[in-house]
């Protein structure tokens, strides 16, 4: 079955640093990745996404991830992150054939400080 | 805005008693989604909707049914509330052919 893996609950930085969150996925298909940002007490919005072609792909908000097959990964990243971005952020992974059901990890909650 | 609204935003009930939420789309599209959100579980698959009366189990699915009559309305319906069924609850919908989700506002359901 497949999974995701966000090995990070809780992670803290400081405002302006550089920022990477983690995604490991397992499944041997090509899985398209996905990105998914929760501010409190709201829904989720969708930050980015991979298909397939270039495996650095840019999102809203200044984000980017890179999928990595060999690690099977899609590590999240941002250069300069703003008090704005606090938040939860979730990988999710999906595949073809699978009604385009999505599963999701279990999110790791950013925290900025200034 | 992929046009997803959620009903009620909030509800309190006591175990045993039945619960309908209803989620509203306003763009016709096929696949529809209810998850429910827990603290250290993130989103977990309940139920899901690939049409009109085509309807099928998630991972979390035990205790709860679902229904589409129509396109643009996904119920899902906790027959008798227990309390492990206190949660947010989400319904999406996915543009075809894309794999992208979009989510509604949610649902806090607490049962007492």
């Amino acid at each position: 079955a497949q999974s995701v893996t966000q090995p990070d609950i809780h992670i803290t930085v400081s405002e302006g640093a550089s920022l990477e969150l983690r995604c490991n996925y397992s499944y041997g298909a090509t899985p398209y990745l996905f990105w998914y940002v929760q501010s409190p007490g709201q829904g989720l919005q969708l930050l980015l996404k991979y298909f397939s072609g270039d495996t650095l792909v840019q999102g809203i908000k200044g984000f980017e991830a890179e999928f990595k097959r060999s690690q099977s990964s899609f590590n999240l990243r941002k250069p300069s992150v703003h008090w704005s971005d606090a938040a939860e952020y979730f990988c999710a992974v999906g595949y073809t054939g699978t009604a385009s059901k999505l599963t999701f990890g279990t999110g790791t909650r950013l925290q900025v400080t200034l | 805005d992929a046009g997803i609204t959620q009903s009620p935003r909030h509800k309190v009930t006591e175990t045993g008693t039945p619960v309908t939420l209803r989620c509203h789309q306003t763009e016709n599209h096929r696949y529809m989604y209810w998850y429910r959100q827990d603290p250290g579980h993130g989103l977990r698959l309940i139920h899901y909707s690939y049409g009109v009366k085509d309807t099928d189990k998630g991972e979390v699915s035990d205790g709860y049914s679902v229904s589409r009559s129509k396109t643009e309305d996904f119920l899902l319906t906790l027959e008798s509330a227990t309390s492990s069924q206190t949660s947010v609850y989400f319904c999406a919908i996915s543009v075809e052919n894309s794999y992208e989700q979009y989510f509604g506002p949610g649902t806090r359901l607490t049962v007492t």
